[in-house]
């Protein structure tokens, strides 16, 4: 089992409708979460983090942490075909970070 | 200019030559990574370091080797570069690890 897994994808939505993507890790004792997003070919830019459960709002975004579950989404409202992107979920794991393999998403106009 | 500096951007080598990727910083953090991105299996941590004196192994440090130069520079090297060290090769840097990272713009290396 990947430390931190997540959906390849594409997740393929239209535009102005919601994006859902997930993220689910294995470690039961990680504390800070980490959402970027990633343009073909250049660095990843970070959008969010979470560190309690429940939900955290900035802009369109949001992300929602289930400890419980081990579960960690992000939600993208309105979205716009410039958020078609790859997102990494990442993990605290003691002095690093753990990243998912990244959700590639695909807004259609 | 950029807080964290990667070169080269591009590099083409053959194998078995030494390569050097180099990374510096202007955002005064003690830690820095380099990660490996590989399609399909996201980003991987080859060394880090949190000082000068202080370097440590990731998950996939063999056949490379890192150097920390001074607090805003960590060099990364192929002794002897292989095929399948062909990826797309990332530095990044924390203060905390509360904001997370602020990675490098990326060096596309090729082995040939």
């Amino acid at each position: 089992q990947k430390e931190v897994e997540q959906n390849s994808g594409p997740l393929s939505v239209p535009e102005g409708a919601i994006a859902s993507l997930n993220c689910t890790y294995s470690d039961r004792v990680s504390q800070s979460f980490f959402w970027y997003r990633q343009y073909s070919g250049k660095s990843p830019e970070l959008i969010m983090s979470i560190y309690s459960n429940g939900d955290k709002e900035d802009g369109r975004f949001t992300a929602q942490l289930n400890k419980a579950s081990q579960y960690v989404s992000l939600l993208i409202r309105d979205s716009q075909p410039s958020d078609s992107a790859t997102y990494l979920c990442a993990v605290k794991r003691g002095n690093k970070l753990v990243f998912g393999a990244g959700t590639i998403l695909r807004v259609k106009s | 200019d950029a807080d964290v500096t990667q070169t080269p951007r591009n590099r083409i080598t053959k194998t078995g030559k030494r390569i050097m990727l180099e990374c510096s910083q202007t955002k005064g953090h003690d830690r820095m990574y380099w990660y490996r991105q590989d399609p399909g299996l996201g980003l991987r941590l080859i060394y880090y370091s949190f000082d000068v004196k202080d370097i440590n192994k990731g998950e996939i440090s063999d056949g490379y080797s890192v150097s920390r130069q001074a607090q805003a520079k960590f060099s990364l090297s192929l002794e002897s570069a292989i095929p399948n060290q062909t990826a797309l090769y990332f530095c990044a840097t924390s203060d905390d690890l509360v904001a997370g990272y602020t990675f490098g713009s990326g060096t596309r290396l090729t082995v040939v």
